[in-house]
């Protein structure tokens, strides 16, 4: 069956700290896995696509990584900001083209001052 | 520059009505999807539209009907409103299906509250 996995649920961080958010997949065939933000009340917002042969990708103080072989990705947040407080979802493509999207339950990231 | 729009943003309704969530879009994308978020799941796909006259079943499409009125705009309907329906609904576009290294684009949601 295919699954996205996220961990933690939600995570508490002070502002200017790092974090890294977890993402497990049980996709197949795999065709790219992307991070999306969703603020508070918003609809997600792409950040970061990643295809079976990227391993690290980088957006602003967001950097991406992905391991095919041991179906993980992971994002990390460098010197946090109030404005980064959302929620984070994993989202996997499938089969060719990546025609079928399933989506992670996503990560709730609360930045305190 | 709006994106994807969705009206109306919040409904209550009661249980065995019907209402009609609207969804348009500038970006002259081909495909355009319908999700639920609810708490603790990730989204999940209703219908969706790969083009303009097309649409599909998505994962849970029971007690939903959809219309692709034109390139621009794509509707959900809810027959008679059960309390299971109460959610946030999205509703996405992105250039093409089966593009799957292009974006979705999705608007600010829905938020439908069943009595």
């Amino acid at each position: 069956k295919n699954q996205v996995e996220q961990s933690p649920q939600s995570l508490i961080i002070l502002e200017g700290k790092n974090c890294t958010l977890q993402c497990n997949y049980t996709v197949s065939p795999f065709s790219n896995l992307r991070w999306y933000k969703q603020d508070t009340g918003r609809g997600p917002v792409s950040l970061t696509i990643m295809t079976f042969s990227e391993n690290t990708k980088s957006n602003r103080r967001y950097t991406a990584t992905l391991d095919a072989d041991t179906k993980q990705s992971s994002l990390h947040i460098t010197a946090s900001q109030l404005s980064d407080s959302a929620s984070y979802i994993c989202v996997v493509s499938a089969g060719t083209g990546g025609f079928k999207t399933i989506f992670g339950a996503g990560t709730r990231l609360f930045v305190k001052a | 520059n709006a994106g994807v729009t969705q009206t109306p943003k919040f409904q209550v309704l009661k249980t065995g009505q019907s209402m009609t969530l609207q969804c348009a879009q500038d970006m002259n994308h081909n495909s355009m999807y319908w999700y639920r978020q609810d708490p603790g799941m990730g989204l999940r796909l209703i219908y969706y539209s790969a083009s303009e006259g097309t649409t599909d079943k998505g994962e849970v499409p029971n007690g939903y009907n959809v219309s692709r009125l034109n390139k621009r705009e794509f509707s959900l309907r809810l027959e008679s409103a059960a309390p299971s329906q109460t959610s946030v609904y999205f509703c996405a576009s992105s250039r093409a299906l089966g593009l799957g290294n292009q974006p979705q684009h999705f608007g600010d949601g829905t938020r439908l509250s069943i009595l």
